[in-house]
């Protein structure tokens, strides 16, 4: 099993253009998550998917959309890159969500993001 | 909302010497709590958790962390460490079983050999 995968690795970008970043995991998990990772800041969610068909804000949406193409694969959209995007992004999956406790999250390789 | 703390930003040891980095959070109810470790260049990978239970937990590669209530506070220890222990380290924690995960900024490691 490869777990959770990304593409690209690293993009770079000029402002205001727009790009999608790919998720896909092989563990057969209903939920997926969306994280950037800043210096100093440990990793904040952007949105998450509970379960295919379902998509929800984290806590830094602004500038990101995010569509849940099926059970595996989750992608996050720049639609008009801004310097302040620049930074690492990581998807992660988990089992379902919901009532009955937490669930650990295990995390892609990441995507390096610079936009200048 | 909750917050996590790492006051530790840069921890420089040499090898076999015995690490204790500090994880403290915000929320009072209950809580479920995990150290992730990101070694260069490659993803997070989860080291060690509590959930519930004896607050002493016992990870991967000769981690452990143990769960104080009173201090709301998850600290990872490990007795001896390696140069191969050179890495980030993140404590995150949630509360609710909407799963989201709230992490401290990260703790840098890195073991002299």
């Amino acid at each position: 099993n490869a777990g959770v995968t990304q593409t690209p690795k690293f993009q770079v970008l000029k402002t205001g253009q727009s790009m999608t970043l790919q998720c896909a995991q092989d563990m057969n998990h209903n939920s997926m998550y969306w994280y950037r990772q800043d210096p100093g800041m440990g990793l904040r969610l952007i949105y998450y998917s509970a379960s295919e068909g379902t998509t929800d804000k984290g806590e830094v949406p602004n500038g990101y959309n995010v569509s849940r193409l099926n059970k595996r694969e989750f992608s996050l959209r720049l639609e008009s890159a801004a310097p302040s995007q620049t930074s690492v992004y990581f998807c992660a999956s988990s089992e379902a969500i919901g009532l009955g406790g937490v669930k650990t999250q295990y995390f892609g390789p990441g995507t390096r993001l610079l936009v200048l | 909302a909750q917050s996590v703390s790492q006051h530790n930003h840069h921890v420089i040891l040499s090898e076999a010497a015995s690490l204790e980095l500090g994880c403290n959070y915000s929320y009072g109810g209950t809580v479920n709590l995990f150290w992730y470790v990101q070694y260069p260049g490659q993803h997070l990978q989860l080291l060690l958790k509590y959930f519930s239970g004896d607050p002493l937990v016992k990870g991967i590669k000769g981690f452990e962390a143990e769960f104080i209530k009173s201090k709301f506070s998850f600290n990872l220890r490990k007795p001896s460490v390696q140069w191969s222990d050179t890495a980030e380290y993140f404590c995150a924690v949630t509360h609710n079983a909407g799963n989201m995960l709230t992490f401290g900024g990260g703790t840098r490691l890195m073991v002299k050999p």
